[in-house]
């Protein structure tokens, strides 16, 4: 079965420093990969996704994200983090054929930002 | 805004009440889900629509019940519940194609029981 690890469960930055947030998924089938945000309270945003192509995918709010078949990563970035970007991270697979249904989370990354 | 849209944003039921929430989408899409989120917990997906037809139950509780009279509409009726299922249920659609599906979420509805 598929699976999606976020090793870290909160992570806390200084505001303007950067930042890689870690997801890593399990199956061998090409994959289609997302990130969101939560923010407290709310849904979940869709910050970027990568379906297929350049394997450096841009994001809103100045995110993006790097799919790495070799080392089976969607590794989440940004180069200066806002106090605004303090909320919680999920990282999300589904395969090829599988259905839009076949959507599996991550736990999630909870990031706090340091003034 | 994200085109998907809940009501209410909070609610409070007794064990014994009857309530249902509300989801629209203003997307166009063909697909639309139920999803639940606990505290500590992974996303859980409950219930999928596809052209109005559920086509996925992942073994939820018969005291939730869906309902999807169109696909721009879906429900989910709320009846006898226990207090663990207190948790923030989120409605979200996509439009099903073969090169790729992306699922957008509404804001939640906070459900307590109590």
């Amino acid at each position: 079965a598929q699976s999606v690890t976020q090793p870290d469960i909160h992570i806390t930055v200084s505001e303007g420093a950067s930042l890689e947030l870690r997801c890593n998924y399990s199956y061998g089938a090409t994959p289609y990969l997302f990130w969101y945000v939560q923010s407290p309270g709310q849904g979940l945003q869709l910050l970027l996704k990568y379906f297929s192509g350049d394997t450096l995918v841009q994001g809103i709010k100045g995110f993006e994200a790097e799919f790495k078949r070799s080392q089976s990563s969607f590794n989440l970035r940004k180069p200066s983090v806002h106090w605004s970007d303090a909320a919680e991270y999920f990282c999300a697979v589904s395969y090829s054929g599988a259905g839009s249904y076949q959507l599996t989370f991550g736990k999630g990354t909870k990031l706090s930002v340091i003034p | 805004e994200t085109g998907v849209t809940q009501t209410p944003r909070h609610l409070v039921m007794g064990m014994t009440n009857k309530k249902s929430l509300k989801c629209e989408q203003h997307l166009g899409h063909n697909a639309m889900y139920w999803y639940k989120q606990s505290a500590k917990k992974p996303l859980e997906l409950m219930f999928v629509y596809n052209f109005k037809e559920q086509t996925e139950n992942n073994s939820v509780p018969s005291r939730f019940s869906p309902e999807c009279p169109n696909s721009s509409h879906l429900f989910l009726h709320l009846h006898t519940l226990q207090p663990e299922d207190s948790a923030l249920y989120l409605c979200a659609s996509s439009q099903d194609s073969p090169g790729g599906n992306t699922i957008y979420f509404g804001e939640g509805s906070w459900l307590t029981v109590v």
